[in-house]
Protein backbone atom coordinates (compact mmCIF):
# COMPACT_ATOMS: atom_id res chain seq x y z
CA UNK A 1 0.00 0.00 0.00
CA UNK A 2 1.66 3.60 -0.90
CA UNK A 3 2.03 5.75 2.23
CA UNK A 4 -0.44 8.62 0.13
CA UNK A 5 -2.86 7.86 -2.56
CA UNK A 6 -4.16 10.00 -4.73
CA UNK A 7 -6.54 9.37 -8.22
CA UNK A 8 -3.61 10.64 -11.15
CA UNK A 9 -6.66 11.40 -13.18
CA UNK A 10 -7.11 13.51 -15.10
CA UNK A 11 -9.97 14.91 -13.61
CA UNK A 12 -12.29 16.67 -16.64
CA UNK A 13 -14.95 19.62 -14.77
CA UNK A 14 -16.45 22.51 -16.81
CA UNK A 15 -16.32 26.09 -16.10
CA UNK A 16 -18.12 27.12 -12.95
CA UNK A 17 -18.04 23.93 -11.52
CA UNK A 18 -16.92 22.35 -8.17
CA UNK A 19 -13.38 20.20 -8.78
CA UNK A 20 -13.13 17.15 -5.84
CA UNK A 21 -9.98 15.58 -5.08
CA UNK A 22 -9.62 13.30 -2.96
CA UNK A 23 -6.29 11.52 -0.92
CA UNK A 24 -6.04 8.78 1.00
CA UNK A 25 -2.81 8.20 4.09
CA UNK A 26 -1.67 5.13 5.50
CA UNK A 27 0.69 6.62 8.06
CA UNK A 28 -1.80 7.33 11.17
CA UNK A 29 1.42 9.08 13.17
CA UNK A 30 0.85 12.06 10.15
CA UNK A 31 -0.27 15.05 11.68
CA UNK A 32 0.21 17.75 9.02
CA UNK A 33 -1.53 18.07 5.46
CA UNK A 34 -0.62 20.37 2.59
CA UNK A 35 -2.11 20.67 -1.01
CA UNK A 36 0.37 21.90 -3.80
CA UNK A 37 -0.63 22.90 -6.92
CA UNK A 38 1.66 22.28 -9.97
CA UNK A 39 1.66 23.56 -13.36
CA UNK A 40 3.62 21.77 -16.01
CA UNK A 41 6.99 22.29 -16.05
CA UNK A 42 6.74 24.27 -13.05
CA UNK A 43 7.83 24.23 -9.00
CA UNK A 44 5.25 22.79 -6.37
CA UNK A 45 3.36 26.11 -4.87
CA UNK A 46 1.70 25.44 -1.57
CA UNK A 47 -2.07 26.09 -1.79
CA UNK A 48 -3.57 24.95 1.62
CA UNK A 49 -2.35 23.48 4.92
CA UNK A 50 -4.82 21.19 7.36
CA UNK A 51 -3.63 20.09 10.73
CA UNK A 52 -7.77 19.63 12.64
CA UNK A 53 -10.41 17.47 11.62
CA UNK A 54 -12.81 19.49 9.76
CA UNK A 55 -13.05 22.14 6.98
CA UNK A 56 -10.43 24.68 6.24
CA UNK A 57 -11.56 27.29 3.41
CA UNK A 58 -9.21 29.93 1.82
CA UNK A 59 -11.00 32.07 -0.84
CA UNK A 60 -12.37 28.94 -3.53
CA UNK A 61 -10.52 26.28 -1.78
CA UNK A 62 -11.80 24.44 0.73
CA UNK A 63 -9.75 21.66 2.10
CA UNK A 64 -11.13 18.88 4.67
CA UNK A 65 -9.36 16.30 6.97
CA UNK A 66 -10.90 12.94 8.27
CA UNK A 67 -7.70 11.50 10.27
CA UNK A 68 -9.92 8.85 11.77
CA UNK A 69 -10.60 7.57 7.99
CA UNK A 70 -6.82 8.77 7.00
CA UNK A 71 -9.03 11.03 4.42
CA UNK A 72 -8.19 14.80 3.02
CA UNK A 73 -9.46 16.39 -0.08
CA UNK A 74 -9.21 19.79 -1.71
CA UNK A 75 -12.66 21.03 -3.45
CA UNK A 76 -12.09 24.12 -5.53
CA UNK A 77 -15.40 26.04 -6.23
CA UNK A 78 -16.23 27.89 -9.30
CA UNK A 79 -13.28 26.14 -11.03
CA UNK A 80 -11.33 28.46 -13.95
CA UNK A 81 -9.60 27.26 -16.20
CA UNK A 82 -6.49 28.80 -14.88
CA UNK A 83 -7.13 25.65 -12.00
CA UNK A 84 -5.95 23.25 -14.66
CA UNK A 85 -2.92 21.65 -13.27
CA UNK A 86 -1.73 18.87 -11.24
CA UNK A 87 -2.40 18.80 -7.31
CA UNK A 88 -0.08 16.97 -5.00
CA UNK A 89 -1.41 15.79 -1.70
CA UNK A 90 1.32 16.02 0.61
CA UNK A 91 1.91 14.21 4.51
CA UNK A 92 4.30 14.91 7.50
CA UNK A 93 4.95 13.59 10.17
CA UNK A 94 7.98 13.91 13.46
CA UNK A 95 10.98 13.85 12.10
CA UNK A 96 14.66 14.29 13.80
CA UNK A 97 14.89 17.12 11.87
CA UNK A 98 13.09 18.90 9.44
CA UNK A 99 9.49 18.14 8.45
CA UNK A 100 9.58 14.83 6.05
CA UNK A 101 7.18 15.32 3.23
CA UNK A 102 5.50 12.33 1.72
CA UNK A 103 3.84 13.39 -1.87
CA UNK A 104 0.96 11.63 -3.47
CA UNK A 105 1.07 10.52 -7.03
CA UNK A 106 -0.82 13.65 -8.18
CA UNK A 107 -4.26 14.12 -9.71
CA UNK A 108 -4.29 15.98 -12.75
CA UNK A 109 -7.41 18.42 -13.06
CA UNK A 110 -8.68 20.03 -16.51
CA UNK A 111 -11.11 22.48 -16.28
CA UNK A 112 -12.71 22.68 -19.48
CA UNK A 113 -14.39 26.18 -21.16
CA UNK B 1 7.65 35.40 -7.24
CA UNK B 2 8.99 32.34 -5.25
CA UNK B 3 11.13 33.94 -2.17
CA UNK B 4 13.69 30.62 -2.42
CA UNK B 5 16.15 31.06 -5.46
CA UNK B 6 17.55 28.13 -7.38
CA UNK B 7 20.61 28.87 -9.88
CA UNK B 8 20.55 27.76 -13.04
CA UNK B 9 17.26 27.59 -14.35
CA UNK B 10 18.89 25.33 -16.97
CA UNK B 11 21.77 22.89 -16.89
CA UNK B 12 23.63 20.17 -19.71
CA UNK B 13 25.87 18.33 -18.47
CA UNK B 14 28.11 15.77 -19.81
CA UNK B 15 28.72 12.62 -17.58
CA UNK B 16 32.54 13.93 -16.76
CA UNK B 17 31.35 17.04 -15.72
CA UNK B 18 31.41 18.55 -12.20
CA UNK B 19 28.92 21.14 -11.97
CA UNK B 20 26.75 22.41 -8.81
CA UNK B 21 23.02 23.92 -8.05
CA UNK B 22 22.78 26.78 -6.04
CA UNK B 23 19.44 27.42 -3.34
CA UNK B 24 19.18 30.71 -1.52
CA UNK B 25 16.42 31.76 0.95
CA UNK B 26 16.22 34.21 3.12
CA UNK B 27 12.77 33.45 4.71
CA UNK B 28 14.84 32.84 8.35
CA UNK B 29 14.01 29.13 7.61
CA UNK B 30 15.98 26.86 9.37
CA UNK B 31 15.65 23.80 7.51
CA UNK B 32 16.28 23.04 3.64
CA UNK B 33 15.81 20.10 1.19
CA UNK B 34 16.51 19.03 -2.08
CA UNK B 35 14.10 17.04 -3.96
CA UNK B 36 14.15 15.21 -6.95
CA UNK B 37 11.21 15.34 -9.70
CA UNK B 38 11.02 13.36 -12.94
CA UNK B 39 8.77 13.83 -15.51
CA UNK B 40 4.65 13.23 -14.34
CA UNK B 41 6.09 11.34 -11.01
CA UNK B 42 5.91 13.31 -7.67
CA UNK B 43 8.86 14.88 -6.24
CA UNK B 44 10.90 12.18 -4.49
CA UNK B 45 12.81 13.94 -1.29
CA UNK B 46 17.04 13.50 -1.74
CA UNK B 47 18.16 15.42 1.28
CA UNK B 48 17.47 17.38 4.53
CA UNK B 49 19.81 19.75 6.34
CA UNK B 50 18.34 21.33 10.08
CA UNK B 51 20.65 23.47 11.36
CA UNK B 52 22.81 23.46 8.68
CA UNK B 53 23.83 20.12 9.67
CA UNK B 54 22.35 16.87 7.42
CA UNK B 55 19.68 15.26 9.25
CA UNK B 56 18.44 12.64 6.12
CA UNK B 57 19.71 11.46 3.99
CA UNK B 58 17.10 8.94 1.52
CA UNK B 59 19.99 6.55 0.38
CA UNK B 60 20.94 8.93 -2.66
CA UNK B 61 24.13 7.94 -4.57
CA UNK B 62 27.55 9.19 -3.72
CA UNK B 63 27.75 11.59 -7.05
CA UNK B 64 25.50 13.67 -5.58
CA UNK B 65 26.84 15.88 -2.58
CA UNK B 66 24.78 18.23 -0.74
CA UNK B 67 26.70 21.21 1.24
CA UNK B 68 24.82 23.74 3.47
CA UNK B 69 27.12 26.84 3.83
CA UNK B 70 24.92 28.98 6.25
CA UNK B 71 21.47 29.17 7.33
CA UNK B 72 20.61 30.57 4.15
CA UNK B 73 22.43 28.65 1.71
CA UNK B 74 22.20 24.98 0.07
CA UNK B 75 24.25 23.82 -2.66
CA UNK B 76 24.42 20.42 -4.74
CA UNK B 77 27.38 18.99 -5.86
CA UNK B 78 27.10 17.22 -9.16
CA UNK B 79 29.91 15.18 -10.39
CA UNK B 80 29.82 11.98 -12.90
CA UNK B 81 26.27 11.75 -13.54
CA UNK B 82 24.29 9.72 -15.55
CA UNK B 83 21.38 10.21 -18.04
CA UNK B 84 19.04 9.18 -15.77
CA UNK B 85 19.41 11.38 -13.68
CA UNK B 86 17.93 14.20 -15.72
CA UNK B 87 15.15 15.49 -13.98
CA UNK B 88 13.76 18.73 -12.50
CA UNK B 89 15.67 19.38 -8.84
CA UNK B 90 14.03 21.43 -6.15
CA UNK B 91 14.99 22.97 -3.38
CA UNK B 92 12.59 24.00 -0.60
CA UNK B 93 12.74 25.93 3.00
CA UNK B 94 10.39 25.52 5.77
CA UNK B 95 10.46 26.33 9.42
CA UNK B 96 11.62 23.88 11.65
CA UNK B 97 10.04 21.64 13.68
CA UNK B 98 9.69 22.47 17.06
CA UNK B 99 9.71 18.93 19.47
CA UNK B 100 6.48 18.22 21.06
CA UNK B 101 4.37 20.58 18.11
CA UNK B 102 1.85 19.20 16.62
CA UNK B 103 2.34 20.82 13.13
CA UNK B 104 4.85 20.78 10.79
CA UNK B 105 5.28 23.76 8.43
CA UNK B 106 4.71 23.68 5.11
CA UNK B 107 7.80 23.53 2.45
CA UNK B 108 8.36 26.38 0.47
CA UNK B 109 9.81 25.08 -2.94
CA UNK B 110 11.95 27.34 -5.16
CA UNK B 111 11.36 27.34 -9.38
CA UNK B 112 14.13 24.43 -9.93
CA UNK B 113 16.80 24.01 -11.96
CA UNK B 114 16.09 21.39 -14.89
CA UNK B 115 19.15 19.28 -15.19
CA UNK B 116 19.90 17.37 -18.51
CA UNK B 117 23.22 14.66 -18.44
CA UNK B 118 24.25 13.97 -21.89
Amino acid sequence: QKEVEQNSGPLSVPEGAIASLNCTYSDRVSQSFFWYRQYSGKSPELIMSIYSNGDKEDGRFTAQLNKASQYVSLLIRDSQPSDSATYLCAVARPTGGGNKLTFGTGTQLKVEL
Amino acid sequence: DTEVTQTPKHLVMGMTNKKSLKCEQHMGHRAMYWYKQKAKKPPELMFVYSYEKLSINESVPSRFSPECPNSSLLNLHLHALQPEDSALYLCASSQEWVRGSSYNSPLHFGNGTRLTVT
